[in-house]
């Protein structure tokens, strides 16, 4: 089953504009990660947060986790027609033997128009 | 550093063969995780291997299976293949196994199969 689930599915915004993704989790987890995707190519790592941090910048990526609420979201402040892909959430949580598996969710699909 | 590489980029196969993909990660990872990714189900954990052991399993029929060597090079391999089973798949290396120790994971382009 799908451990994170992302909300808009889709996103359209202008160029210059702020882009918010949501993803929602159902158990523990060690830490969620943030991946892009172009264009059904493979997946590039943005950024991780770690169960105990609550908010974590990279460039203009802003990543914020609410474990009581079980979810996550990812800011991109001021999109470039570049940030066009798909983001995915990938939840991290132990699964026995002393392993962790991330799960993924289905993504936002986001386009920036210039 | 090179990264992870993936062959074949495309492969198309009729039903009820077995196909095999082969995954190459980065120098010095030693973690090879396998993902199916289609439209409808999104993407999906195959299987990870970590220092030639099976690690995790994600929920896949037993047609599904994979190997690593001991230069961390991995295949995984589709057997009595489904039209089901047309689909993207990605290989991602990391240092460490998945999720332990915040390592991210490294994907290559995937394996783009069809099956008809």
């Amino acid at each position: 089953s799908q451990q994170g689930e992302e909300d808009p599915q889709a996103l359209s915004i202008q160029e210059g504009e702020n882009a918010t993704m949501n993803c929602s989790y159902k158990t523990s987890i060690n830490n969620l990660q943030w991946y892009r995707q172009n264009s059904g190519r493979g997946l590039v790592h943005l950024i991780l947060i770690r169960s105990n941090e609550r908010e974590k910048h990279s460039g203009r990526l802003r990543v914020t986790l609410d474990t009581s609420k079980k979810s996550s979201s990812l800011l991109i402040t001021a999109s470039r027609a570049a940030d066009t892909a798909s983001y995915f959430c990938a939840a991290a949580a132990y699964s026995g033997a002393g392993s962790y598996q991330l799960t993924f969710g289905k993504g936002t699909k986001l386009s920036v128009i210039p | 550093k090179a990264g992870v590489t993936q062959t074949p980029r495309y492969l198309i196969k009729t039903r009820g063969q077995q196909v095999t993909l082969s995954c190459s990660p980065i120098s010095g990872h030693r973690s090879v995780s396998w993902y199916q990714q289609t439209p409808g189900q999104g993407l999906q954990f195959l299987f990870e291997y970590f220092s030639e052991t099976q690690r995790n399993k994600g929920n896949f029929p037993g047609r599904f299976s994979g190997r690593q060597f001991s230069n961390s090079r991995s295949e995984m391999n589709v057997s009595t293949l489904e039209l089901g089973d047309s689909a993207l798949y990605l290989c991602a290396s990391s240092l460490a196994p998945s999720g332990i120790n915040q390592d991210e994971q490294y994907f290559g382009p995937g394996t783009r199969l069809t099956v008809t």
